[in-house]
């Protein structure tokens, strides 16, 4: 079956550096891939998506490419802020069909410190 | 103003106890879910809902039952409460296009003693 994994963390990082979360995915075809975010105490927020290989997703000066030759959608930022803090999750959809489910990866915590 | 809401945000109760969970979007989206999250284990899906009076089970379906007789609510209930279902619990209705995202609530907070 499908199935997302991503670096578990928790990820301490100072203000201004840069963020690498990693993401991989085992899906046939082509999936669709999201991140989404947690910020305390809500629920989640879609932070970005690619439906096809190559695709940018950017949102909040947040980025992920769809790789599809190494089946990844690795999250990077180029200078994080006390903001950013909270937990992000890597997930797919299946293209095509009935299937409309979400895969989750288990998350990632996120804190970044001033 | 459109949006999911889940009702209550936070919610103790006994073992052996019935509750129930209430979720409802005012999108008109044909796809709605119930999650679970718990340390370690992420999300999991519940139930979902196609449409009304259409449900399926997700990966974690056990002690749990739903129903959808609007397609705007889709109430989630623990039907015998036991301290292994404490946890939080999130809702997501989408329009069932597969590239486009879920929508979720802002979570209940249940806790069973």
């Amino acid at each position: 079956g499908d199935s997302v994994t991503q670096m578990e963390g928790p990820v301490t990082l100072s203000e201004e550096a840069f963020l690498t979360i990693n993401c991989t995915y085992t899906a046939t075809g082509y999936p669709s891939l999201f991140w989404y975010v947690q910020y305390p105490g809500e629920g989640l927020q879609l932070l970005l998506k690619a439906t096809k290989a190559d695709d940018k997703g950017s949102n909040k000066g947040f980025e992920a490419t769809y790789r599809k030759e190494t089946t990844s959608f690795h999250l990077e930022k180029g200078s994080v802020q006390v903001s950013d803090s909270a937990v992000y999750f890597c997930a797919l959809t299946p293209r095509g069909g009935s299937n409309y489910k979400l895969t989750f990866g288990k998350g990632t915590l996120l804190t970044v410190n001033p | 103003d459109a949006g999911i809401t889940q009702s209550p945000r936070y919610k103790i109760t006994e073992t052996g106890r019935q509750v129930t969970l209430m979720c409802h979007q005012t999108w008109s989206h044909s796809y709605m879910f119930w999650y679970r999250q718990d340390l370690g284990h992420g999300l999991r899906l519940i139930y979902y809902s196609a449409a009304a009076d259409i449900t399926d089970k997700g990966e974690v379906p056990d002690g749990y039952v739903v129903s959808r007789s609007k397609t705007e609510n889709f109430p989630l209930t623990l039907e015998s409460a036991t301290r292994s279902q404490t946890s939080v619990y999130f809702c997501a209705s989408s329009d069932g296009v597969s590239n486009q995202p879920q929508h979720f609530g802002d979570g209940t907070r249940l806790s069973i003693l």
